[in-house]
Formats: C-alpha cells, sequence, structure tokens
C-alpha cells in the first residue's frame, strides 16, 4: 500500500518562508493533499494537486509536485504565529478521499518570534 | 451547517466494554470514513463506505465494526475496547471522486479505555 512520509519538527522565524516536505510511494495517487491541524480540533483541507501538475499555488501557499522523486512540497510563505500547527500531506486514488486516504505522520511547525 | 457532526466529543470506557461512535453528515456525500489518530502515528484509516450499504476495511480494521444503512450516518462500533483502542477517532466524508471535492472531518471523538 501507499506509504507517506514526512520530518516530524521544522522551525521557522516568524516572517520567514516554511516549506514542509512529504515524500509517497505509490505512483497511482491520483490527488496529493496537504491538511492543517491545529491544538484539539479536527483536519482542515489547506489545497490539493493532482498528480498532472507541477506547482499549484493559492494564496501564501505553494505546492509544488515532483512526480519523477515522489516528493511533494508546501511552502508558506511569510509564515506568522497562527500557521504553528502539524501539518499533514495525504494521498488519494480518487478525489475528495474519504474512501481513503493515506497520511504521512505530520509535520509539527514550529513558529519563533 | 452542520457538516460532520461526531458524538460523543470524550469517552472513557473500561476493558470489555462496548460502545458505538456516531458520526453523521448533512452533505449528502457519498463517501464516509473513520480514521484513528495516535501520537506520532499520523491517522490510520480503520473503516470506509462509499455508498449507503457498502463498506470496506481500511488499514486498521480489527476491533471494529461499521455499517452504512443511510447516506448520512457511519456509526463506529467497538465490541470489546480494549486499552490499545485508546486514540482520537476522526470520521470524514466527501463526494464522491472529481475535480474539486474535499474531505470533510469532524472535530473528533477522544476516547479513553482503561
Amino acid at each position: 500500500g501507499e506509504d507517506v512520509e514526512q520530518s516530524l519538527f521544522l522551525s521557522v522565524r516568524e516572517g520567514d518562508s516554511s516549506v514542509i516536505n512529504c515524500t509517497y510511494t505509490d505512483s497511482s495517487s491520483t490527488y496529493l493533499y496537504w491538511y492543517k491541524q491545529e491544538p484539539g480540533a479536527g483536519l482542515q483541507l489547506l489545497t490539493y494537486i493532482f498528480s498532472n501538475m507541477d506547482m499549484k499555488q493559492d494564496q501564501r501557499l505553494t505546492v509544488l509536485l515532483n512526480k519523477k522523486d515522489k516528493h511533494l512540497s508546501l511552502r508558506i510563505a511569510d509564515t506568522q504565529t497562527g500557521d504553528s500547527a502539524i501539518y499533514f500531506c495525504a494521498g488519494g486514488a480518487s478525489g475528495g478521499g474519504a474512501d481513503g486516504l493515506t497520511f504521512g505522520k505530520g509535520t509539527h511547525l514550529i513558529i519563533q518570534p | 451547517n452542520a457538516g460532520v457532526t461526531q458524538t460523543p466529543k470524550f469517552q472513557v470506557l473500561k476493558t470489555g466494554q462496548s460502545m458505538t461512535l456516531q458520526c453523521a453528515q448533512d452533505m449528502n456525500h457519498e463517501y464516509m470514513s473513520w480514521y484513528r489518530q495516535d501520537p506520532g502515528m499520523g491517522l490510520r484509516l480503520i473503516h470506509y463506505s462509499v455508498g449507503a450499504g457498502i463498506t470496506d476495511q481500511g488499514e486498521v480494521p480489527n476491533g471494529y465494526n461499521v455499517s452504512r444503512s443511510t447516506t448520512e450516518d457511519f456509526p463506529l462500533r467497538l465490541l470489546s475496547a480494549a486499552p490499545s483502542q485508546t486514540s482520537v477517532y476522526f470520521c470524514a466524508s466527501s463526494p464522491r471522486g472529481g475535480a474539486n471535492t474535499e474531505a470533510f472531518f469532524g472535530q473528533g471523538t477522544r476516547l479513553t479505555v482503561v
């Protein structure tokens, strides 16, 4: 089955850019997602990218996909204290994904003042 | 819009007890699923359903049962709770797959088995 790997922690200074990386093993993942989880809360979809795209930009968020290396990254520009959360990379074969997403273990984004 | 509603939010069980975690969505979504979240483990899929009357196992189905008699509801049953089932449980729903679809998650049920 799919395996999704992320580093567990990332520490950045407020105002800098954050880059969260993810690698996946299943080339049949059609959709790749980034979710955000704040303490004690559920998951919030931040953005997604189709496997036939290289890049997607949405305001402060930029997603880069390298299909050859099966590498996905999320860049958050001008990181703010409100960005402090756990970020999950997930892959799915169909859109939406509630029929079964494979999640990474999550990256804790820590913002230094 | 209520979205995805999970009840209860918190629950403490004794080993061997049974209970049902409720999940309801009011968005007429076809797909629903249950995940458990454990520290350092991310979210792991327990069971999922692609429509009323259809369910399938995910990565960690043992010890859990599900049924999908209606589009709106997808309850998760623990038949005989074990301490290893202490976790935070998330229910999700989404429309049938396609462009611009999104999985919506409930707020979670924090379960402790003692």
